[in-house]
C-alpha cells in the first residue's frame, strides 16, 4: 500500500525559504503516469495546489506561486521535496504531499490526487 | 485560469437522507473532475475520479455525474460518518472552495 510522509520544520521565519520533503513507501517514485503534487490549506480555509514534479525532474506550478517555488525528486531515497521561498503569514498551513494521476492525451488532460499525507503545519512566525 | 464554484456553501441534512452537491466550473473541463472528502484533521479522500468513477474503496452511495460545465456529487443516504468537508477538482489542478454537510 502506497504511503506519503511530509517532514521539515514546523516553523519558519518570515523572508526565509521553507523546506519539505515527502517520502514514499510501498511504491516507487519512478512510477510512469504519476507525478508527485505539493497541496496546502491554510487553517479553516480550502485547498490550493502548489506544484507536481515526475520522477524526470518535470515539473510544473501553480502561477500564483510559481516565482517562489522549487520542487525537485531523488529517486534513490524516493522521495521529493518543495522549497518556498520568501514566505509570510500567509504561507501558514497544513502543507500535504500527494501521488498525482496525470493523464493526458490529444488535447484532453485528467488528473486526480490519491494517496495523500497525512500533513504537516507549518507556521510562518518570527 | 479554470474557477470552480460549489453550491451550497453549507448544507443541513439528516442521516439517511439524500444529499446532492454542485461543482460549475467557469470553463469546460469536459469529463475530467475529481471530487474529496476531508473530516476534521484529516487529508482529503479521493471519492470519485473523471467525473462518475469511484476510487478504490468508496462505498456506492457516493455518485458523480456531469460534464463540460455542470457537476454533481450525489450521497444515497447519509452515513453518519458522511458529514464531512467536500471538495471538487479539475485538471489543472484548482479547487472549489468546499462544501461543508453538516448535521441537521
Amino acid at each position: 500500500q502506497l504511503q506519503l510522509q511530509e517532514s521539515g520544520p514546523g516553523l519558519v521565519k518570515p523572508s526565509e525559504t521553507l523546506s519539505l520533503t515527502c517520502t514514499v513507501s510501498g511504491g516507487s517514485i519512478s512510477s510512469s503516469s504519476y507525478y508527485w503534487g505539493w497541496i496546502r490549506q491554510p487553517p479553516g480555509k480550502g485547498l490550493e495546489w502548489i506544484g507536481s514534479i515526475y520522477y524526470s525532474g518535470s515539473t510544473y506550478y501553480n502561477p500564483s506561486l510559481k516565482s517562489r517555488v522549487t520542487i525537485s525528486v531523488d529517486t534513490s531515497k524516493n522521495q521529493f521535496s518543495l522549497k518556498l521561498s520568501s514566505v509570510t503569514a500567509a504561507d501558514t498551513a497544513v502543507y500535504y504531499c500527494a501521488r498525482e494521476t496525470f493523464l493526458e492525451w490529444l488535447s484532453q488532460v485528467s488528473s486526480w490526487f490519491d494517496p495523500w499525507g497525512q500533513g504537516t503545519l507549518v507556521t510562518v512566525s518570527s | 485560469e479554470i474557477v470552480l464554484t460549489q453550491s451550497p456553501a453549507t448544507l443541513s441534512l439528516s442521516p439517511g437522507e439524500r444529499a446532492t452537491l454542485s461543482c460549475r466550473a467557469s470553463q469546460s473541463v469536459s469529463s475530467y473532475l475529481a471530487w474529496y472528502q476531508q473530516k476534521p484533521g484529516q487529508a482529503p479522500r479521493l471519492l470519485i475520479y473523471d467525473a462518475s468513477n469511484r476510487a478504490t474503496g468508496i462505498p456506492a452511495r457516493f455518485s458523480g455525474s456531469g460534464s463540460g460545465t455542470d457537476f454533481t456529487l450525489t450521497i444515497s443516504s447519509l452515513e453518519p460518518e458522511d458529514f464531512a468537508v467536500y471538495y471538487c477538482q479539475q485538471p489543472r489542478n484548482t479547487f472549489g472552495q468546499g462544501t461543508k454537510l453538516e448535521i441537521k
